[in-house]
């Protein structure tokens, strides 16, 4: 089955650049009716859907980070990439990537990858 | 934006029957789904479109939505139950499409 590891550095600098990336094994990320979306909880916090990119590389990103945000595919490496840019203490947070089911009126996320924690911290 | 409220805490003895609600104005108009975390794991889909169960996903785990109210409804709650639920929704309406619910947790006592 669809297996999802999400992988980078758990430690960022404000003001610079988090970089994610979102290995997938047991299927290709460039075929079948499905988004692939990054998640963000906050410790002790509820989930925020940051953004998602279809298989055709098109991509939606969540209005209050859109203008710090770039998810992208990596075909051959069947990876998805996720770059946040200007980041901030607001910005620590376990990230999650998760294949996202598209059906006619309605998505739902499954599965889901581990996590992975990311600090803002000088 | 749309909005999902849920209870933040519930409390069952084993053995019972947990409900746990999601309101939103006219949910029963969408389709819901719901999310276990266990603490220190990642979500894991439990509902899907109002009420199916993935393969995998034990038969106490059930759901409904009408109205205002969608509930997630485990019956034989067990220790291993004890989790945060979130329910969540797709809305084409605003420009974030996903919503979660603020998530409940369930403590088996």
């Amino acid at each position: 089955q669809v297996q999802l590891h999400e992988s980078g550095p758990g430690l960022v600098k404000p003001s610079q650049t988090l970089s994610l990336t979102c290995s997938v094994s047991g299927g290709s990320i460039s075929t079948g009716s499905f988004y692939w979306s990054w998640i963000r909880q906050p410790a002790g916090k509820g989930l925020e859907w940051i953004g998602r990119i279809y298989t055709s590389g098109s991509t939606d990103y969540n209005p209050s980070l859109k203008s710090r945000l770039t998810i992208s595919l990596d075909t051959p490496k069947n990876q998805v990439s996720l770059k946040l840019t200007s980041v901030t203490a607001a910005d620590t947070a376990v990230y999650y990537c998760a294949r996202t089911i598209k059906t006619i009126d309605t998505d739902w996320f499954d599965p889901w990858g581990q996590g992975t924690l990311v600090t803002v911290s000088s | 934006s749309y909005v999902l409220t849920q209870a933040p805490s519930l409390t069952v003895a084993p053995g019972q029957t947990a409900r746990i609600t999601c309101g939103g104005n006219s949910i029963g108009s969408k389709s819901v789904h719901w999310y276990q975390q266990k603490p220190g794991q990642a979500p894991v889909l439990v509902i899907h479109d109002d009420s199916d169960r993935p393969s995998g996903i034990s038969e106490r785990f059930s759901g409904s939505n009408s109205g205002n109210t969608a509930t997630l409804t485990i019956i034989r709650v067990e220790a291993g139950d004890e989790a945060d639920y979130y329910c969540q929704v797709w809305d084409s309406d605003y420009g974030h499409p996903y919503v979660f619910g603020t998530g409940t947790q369930v403590t088996v006592l």
